[in-house]
């Protein structure tokens, strides 16, 4: 079946530092990618997608790629603030079925 | 954009009660719902797919006479959680998938406890 692994963390990083969240996939066709970021005691808020290989998305700052050859889809952000302190969950979904989600990396970004 | 709403957003209810748990398209109509289970600290694990006019598929180890899913049209899926117990304490979320697509939204979710 569909698998995403993720580094878990915890992630802890000064203000401005430069974000790396590892994420890889096993999927038996060609998945959409996801990141999703949960604040404490919040639902799941989209952050950025994509839906094909070599796809990049993109949002507030934060960036991935889709690489089918690494099966891979690596979060990153320049410069990270206090205010992206959450947990980034990485997930996937097939031609729209249900998502499957990996383990989630809690994010603390320190003034 | 496509919005997903959830009711109750929290409930506490006490052990051998029951509690439903409602998730709606507000602006699209929606013949498949999946609803996800988060405890705390973890990640999501999917515990059942919900068909509009069908019986929902669960997924292996969840007790389908505990969690009841209902989808009787096409912009609104119920869960019930029926005699709870402390160990159903957990972040229920839906998502639904928008008709005739493969968009899906996710719903805010709900948060119960049991006490």
């Amino acid at each position: 079946g569909n698998s995403v692994t993720q580094m878990e963390g915890p992630v802890t990083l000064s203000e401005e530092a430069f974000l790396t969240i590892n994420c890889t996939y096993t999927a038996t066709g060609y998945p959409s990618l996801f990141w999703y970021v949960q604040y404490p005691g919040e639902g799941l808020q989209l952050l950025l997608k994509a839906t094909k290989a070599d796809d990049k998305g993109s949002n507030k700052g934060f960036e991935a790629t889709y690489r089918k050859e690494t099966t891979s889809f690596h979060l990153e952000k320049g410069s990270v603030q206090v205010s992206d302190s959450a947990v980034y969950f990485c997930a996937l979904s097939e031609l729209g079925q249900n998502f499957v989600f990996g383990p989630g990396t809690r994010l603390s970004v320190l003034p | 954009g496509a919005v997903v709403s959830q009711h109750p957003s929290w409930v506490i209810c006490k052990s051998g009660t029951s509690v439903k748990i409602e998730c709606r398209s507000l602006d699209f109509q929606a013949t498949t719902m999946f609803w996800y289970r988060q405890f705390p600290k973890q990640s999501l694990m999917l515990m059942a797919t919900s068909n509009e006019g069908s019986k929902a598929t669960y997924e292996q180890g969840v007790e389908k006479d505990k969690f009841l899913i209902n989808h009787a049209s096409l912009t609104l899926s119920t869960l019930t959680v029926t005699s709870a117990h402390p160990e159903d304490s957990s972040f229920y979320i839906c998502s639904a998938r928008v008709i005739g697509s493969y968009e899906q939204y996710f719903g805010p979710g709900t948060r119960l406890t049991v006490t």
